[in-house]
């Protein structure tokens, strides 16, 4: 079962703020927001993860809404480097569940 | 972020041989590791989960007896695809999580087979 539902693809002008939703309605009160980025022919890349507050870092911003049933994974800047495969997974903390990719957004940046 | 490597990044074999595929986490200790493949144009899909010390666990439909895992010690984990056929050929990625680490899943680079 799909945990996440993502647009299959977006494009982002180079510059500009890339904003990636991410729906997971189902999401259970120990579950984690991990998002991931994939550029071609390489393996995933880590960026953020959030339980419910807002988190920021280095790459990006990760706004959940209040009732946790969607979120948006926002590239402030985007570069023609952040063109990749964005996955947006649910996933309890701690545990021995396993992060499951869906299909992703893939996201495109326009010179 | 923590980092995680792979050996070799990418193999050419012929139909019926064996490859093995190291998976190393450098500069953190990996209590579970696992083991991903992806097709051309597909998401990747887990084969299996290890732990340190212990037997895989391997995902629904995935050979254990073609795809065998260890993870002999906290850094270092190998998938050796015994007698591989060209249906084997595909991309292959590591992850790892560890003490430390806020047990986020750290990846490997992935190693292309092809097998002739």
């Amino acid at each position: 079962d799909a945990k996440t539902t993502q647009p299959p693809s977006m494009d982002c002008a180079e510059g500009r703020a890339a904003n990636l939703p991410c729906n997971h309605s189902t999401i259970s009160g120990n579950e984690y927001v991990y998002w991931y980025r994939q550029i071609h022919s390489q393996g995933p890349q880590y960026i953020i993860h959030g339980l419910k507050n807002n988190e920021t870092n280095e790459m990006a911003s990760l706004i959940i809404t209040e009732d946790r049933k969607s979120s948006t994974l926002i590239l402030p800047h985007a570069t023609l480097r952040d063109t990749a495969v964005y996955y947006c997974i649910v996933r309890a903390y701690f545990g021995n569940e396993k992060l499951t990719f869906g299909t992703g957004t893939r996201l495109t940046i326009i010179p | 972020g923590a980092v995680v490597s792979q050996h070799p990044s990418w193999v050419i074999c012929k139909s019926g041989t064996s490859v093995k595929i190291e998976c190393r986490s450098l500069d953190f200790q990996a209590t579970t590791m696992f083991w991903y493949r992806q097709f051309p144009k597909q998401s990747l899909m887990l084969m299996a989960t290890s732990n340190e010390g212990s037997k895989a666990t391997y995902e629904q439909g995935v050979e254990k007896d073609k795809f065998l895992i260890n993870h002999a010690s906290l850094t270092l984990s190998t998938l050796t695809v015994t007698s591989a056929h060209p249906e084997d050929s595909s991309f292959y990625i590591c992850s790892a999580r560890g003490q430390g680490l806020s047990d986020t899943q750290y990846f490997g680079p992935g190693t292309r087979l092809t097998v002739l």
